[in-house]
C-alpha cells in the first residue's frame, strides 16, 4: 500500500471557522510533510515532521497549526484564515528526513480550500 | 529565493512521438532533484530521485538525465502514450536549506 489519504477532498470555510485537514499513511514512513499550492503556481513546502516531531516550519502563519498524534497521522489545524489561504494543501510522506530529501516522497491528493 | 526553470511549459505531441523537457536550477550547492508526474485530480507521483552528477535513471519509457555542474536535468519520454499525459514537475534541493524549490512543470498533452 502505497497511498497517502488526505480528508477532506474539498473545504469551504469562513474566516472566523476552525477546521482541520488530515492526513493518513500506513506505510510506516517516519518523515510527513505538508506543502500548499496556489493556482498557477509550484507547491511551497510548509513543515516536515520527522519521527512525529517538527522539523522544518518555513515561517508559515501561526493561523496554520500543525499536528502528528503518531506516526501515520498528520493534521492541519485551521483558525481564522484569511481568503488569500485559499490553496490547494497537499501532504506527503517518506521513509525517513534523516539526510534531507534525498527519499522518494508520496503524496496524497490534496485537500482544496477555499475561504470566504 | 531559488530560480528553478521548466521548459516548456506545454507541449502537444502526438501518439508515438519521443518527447524530452528541461529542469534548470542553480549550479552550485545541489543536493538532490526530483521528477514528479502530476495528472489531474490524482497525487502527484514521484518519478526519479537524481543525487549524482552524470546519473542517468530509467522507468518505462521515461528516463532522466542529471548535470549538476551546468544545472540542468532532461526528462525524456519515448514512443509517448495518451496516458503520459500529465504535468511534469521537477523539485531542486539545495545543499544549504534543503528545502526542495518546485518548478512550475511542463504539461503534456499526447493526442491519439
Amino acid at each position: 500500500d502505497t497511498e497517502v489519504t488526505q480528508t477532506p477532498k474539498h473545504l469551504v470555510m469562513g474566516m472566523t471557522n476552525k477546521k482541520s485537514l488530515k492526513c493518513e499513511q500506513h506505510m510506516g514512513h517516519r518523515a510527513m510533510y505538508w506543502y500548499k499550492q496556489k493556482a498557477k503556481k509550484p507547491p511551497e513546502l510548509m513543515f516536515v515532521y520527522s519521527y512525529e516531531k517538527l522539523s522544518i516550519n518555513e515561517s508559515v502563519p501561526s493561523r496554520f497549526s500543525p499536528e502528528c498524534p503518531n506516526s501515520s497521522l498528520l493534521n492541519l489545524h485551521l483558525h481564522a484564515l484569511q481568503p488569500e489561504d485559499s490553496a490547494l494543501y497537499l501532504c506527503a510522506s517518506s521513509q525517513d528526513y534523516t539526510g534531507g530529501f534525498k527519499n522518494i516522497q508520496y503524496f496524497g491528493a490534496g485537500t482544496r480550500l477555499s475561504v470566504l | 529565493i531559488l530560480n528553478v526553470e521548466q521548459s516548456p511549459q506545454s507541449l502537444h505531441v502526438q501518439e508515438g512521438d519521443s518527447t524530452n523537457f528541461t529542469c534548470s536550477f542553480p549550479s552550485s550547492n545541489f543536493y538532490a532533484l526530483h521528477w514528479y508526474r502530476w495528472e489531474t485530480a490524482k497525487s502527484p507521483e514521484a518519478l526519479f530521485v537524481m543525487t549524482l552528477n552524470g546519473d542517468e535513471k530509467k522507468k518505462g519509457r521515461i528516463s532522466a538525465t542529471l548535470n549538476t555542474k551546468e544545472g540542468y536535468s532532461y526528462l525524456y519520454i519515448k514512443g509517448s502514450q495518451p496516458e503520459d499525459s500529465a504535468t511534469y514537475l521537477c523539485a531542486f534541493i539545495s545543499g544549504g536549506s534543503y528545502i526542495p524549490t518546485f518548478g512550475r512543470g511542463t504539461s503534456l498533452i499526447v493526442h491519439p
